[in-house]
């Protein structure tokens, strides 16, 4: 079957770094997004990934290994404005989008 | 670029009515539009996708006659909730893109959907 796995939850440090993982099995692939969301609100894009190595775009950059099924998106300087969920999604060989549950991330002052 | 509108953005109505839902891609040309539902603190769930001018393909366990799609043109696709009841208030998203494959999907602001 397909499957992404993100954690549920992570807390971290306005100011500080934080690193949501996600890991994917799926029937093929033909990129991984990252997306934003605030509570009550519709996703943002935030990231595309297809080829190995890290994509950064100002406080955010987003890794892939495909070889290990394994991306994750990095947050820097953390803002209380990034307290939302983190979905991670992957396209597969039918470019179906696989969603993960998404990891809501907590920011404390 | 690549902004999606999705209207209403609030309905309350009462149970046996059905409602419709819009979405539009005002700046592109959308091929490809989904319509997903999504549960309190749950992820999305992908209810059909639809082309342009051709039916849309539903999710399995999702109700064809329930849940009506229309993809008219490139820029509208229409999502109508027939005879609704309680069971079927949820926040339903819109999303739109311009090529399966790489292309982000653009998401409309959701409607967030009340039967009473």
């Amino acid at each position: 079957g397909q499957n992404i796995d993100q954690p549920t939850e992570m807390t971290a440090t306005e100011g500080a770094i934080v690193q949501i993982n996600c890991t994917y099995q799926t029937s093929g692939f033909n990129g991984l997004f990252w997306y934003q969301q605030h509570a009550g609100e519709a996703p943002t894009f935030l990231s595309y990934n297809v080829l190995d190595g890290l994509e950064e775009k100002g406080r955010f950059s987003s890794f892939l290994s495909r070889s290990k099924g394994y991306s994750y998106l990095l947050l820097k300087e953390l803002q209380m404005k990034d307290s939302a969920s983190y979905l991670c999604a992957v396209e597969d060989s039918n470019y179906q989008l696989i969603w993960g549950a998404g990891t809501k991330l907590i920011i404390k002052p | 670029g690549a902004v999606v509108s999705q209207h209403p953005s609030r309905v309350i109505c009462k149970s046996g009515t059905s409602v419709k839902i819009e979405c539009r891609s005002l700046d592109f040309q959308a091929t490809t539009m989904f319509w997903y539902r999504q549960f309190p603190k749950k992820s999305l769930m992908l209810m059909a996708t639809s082309n342009e001018g051709s039916k849309a393909t539903y999710e399995q366990g999702v109700e064809k006659d329930k849940f009506l799609i229309n993809h008219a043109s490139l820029t509208l696709s229409t999502l109508t909730v027939t005879s609704a009841h309680p069971e079927d208030s949820s926040f339903y998203i819109c999303s739109a893109t311009t090529d399966r494959g790489g292309q982000p999907q653009h998401f409309g602001d959701g409607t967030r959907l009340s039967i009473l």
